[in-house]
Order: C-alpha cells, then structure tokens, then sequence
C-alpha cells in the first residue's frame, strides 16, 4: 500500500528539548515536504526536497531543519523547539513535475500533533 | 507572496442539499489543486486541473478552473454526511511552492 508514514503521531515537550519527527514514503518519489498547519491559516510549507541532499526552504522555515540522505525518508527537527511551534505537521510526497520545475503534493501523512510547553 | 482566498469559511447543510465553494487569488496559477481532509488525517487530493476553463467531475462534485487561471469553484451535487470534511485549494507556478488556501469546512447534516 503507497503511503508516507510520520511518527510519533502525537508529542508533548517542553520549550528547548530537541526534537525529530520522522517521514518516510514507499512510493519511491522524489519530492517531499513539510507543512505545518495553523487554525485560520492552512497548510504553509516549512522545507522541501526535490531529491536526495536536495532541500530548500518554504514559506515558513525559521526555527526548523530538514535532511535528506535517502530518497525514501525526510526528517523534520527542531533543535531548540518554542511555543509558537505548537501545531499540527504534515509531511508529502510527489513525483517531481519535470515541466513545473517543483513538486506537486499529492500524498499526505496523518499528521503529527505536536504541543510545546 | 501569492494568496489563496476560500469562501464560506464554514458552510451547513443538509443532506440532499447543492453547494459550491469557491477558491480565489489575484495572482495566475499554473495549476490548481482539491483536497479533503477529515479529522485526524491528512489531506487527501480529489483533483488537479491545468487548463483555464477546464472542468474536471468527480462523481457528484465538479470542478472548475478559470479561464484566467486566478480562481476555481468547487460544486457538489446532493450533498451526503459522507462529503463533510475541511476542503481546500492549493496552487502552483512553475519553479515556486505551492500554496494552500485557508480551507472551507463542510458540515452534510443527515
């Protein structure tokens, strides 16, 4: 079954504790990305990745880091998490649309729910 | 930055009932997306349109895109408690990210 799995699904941390949230996507695709989640505000992009060692900033990239050594995975990590980053994470996975120069989400995760004390 | 505007934020129904929901910009997209999400999971794309003007039908939802590429409407047909769910627009351009828009949240009453 294609699909991109995100854990832990839900986590509760305090202000300063390092923390990943692991992406990884059987669908062998070239583009993934995080997106974050906000009442009021949708979906708004935080990194991407068009390959491997391959990642860029969104809309949204203070305060996060992204890798990408493989294709199939896509962390996401918070060195030095703070309140403001209370919210709900998606990671996505794509085919790269060679003539749109990007990537076009298409499978999402379930989320990661995560609250910064 | 390009912007994404939905309308209704919130929209009830009953079951049975038409509706259209509506996703626009000032800015030209080369293409446009559709997702639902329900609670607890992640969105889930219904469709891509590319060509201004362009309808696409997904068994009783229809999609339009239009022609100038800037807005899209989405329009279902005798609405079930199955529909309700956050839908949102996303668009893209060549080269940049996509955005989504803010979402409009369906509530089908049986």
């Amino acid at each position: 079954e294609a699909q991109v799995t995100q854990n832990p699904r839900y986590l509760i941390t305090v202000t300063g504790k390092k923390l990943t949230v692991t992406c990884s996507q059987n669908m062998n695709h070239e583009y993934m990305s995080w997106y974050r989640q906000d009442p009021g505000l949708g979906l708004r992009q935080i990194y991407y990745s068009m390959n491997v060692e391959v990642t860029d900033k969104g809309d949204v990239p203070e305060g996060y880091k992204v890798s990408r050594k493989e294709k199939r995975n896509f962390p996401l990590i918070l060195e030095s998490p703070s309140p403001n980053q209370t919210s709900l994470y998606f990671c996505a996975s794509s085919v790269l649309i060679q003539n749109t120069g990007t990537g076009q989400p298409q499978h999402f995760g379930d989320g990661t729910r995560l609250s910064i004390l | 930055t390009q912007l994404l505007e939905q309308s209704p934020q919130f929209l009830s129904i009953q079951e049975g009932e038409n509706l259209t929901v509506y996703c626009n910009s000032s800015s030209v997209f080369s293409s446009l997306q559709w997702y639902r999400q329900e609670p607890g999971e992640g969105p889930v794309l219904l469709v891509t349109v590319v060509t201004g003007g362009e309808v696409k039908k997904l068994k009783r939802l229809t999609f339009q895109f239009g022609d100038a590429r800037k807005d899209s409407s989405l329009h279902i047909t005798a609405a079930q408690p199955g529909d309700t769910g956050l839908y949102l627009c996303a668009g893209g351009n060549y080269g940049q990210n996509f955005v989504f828009g803010p979402g409009t949240r369906l509530s089908v009453l049986p």
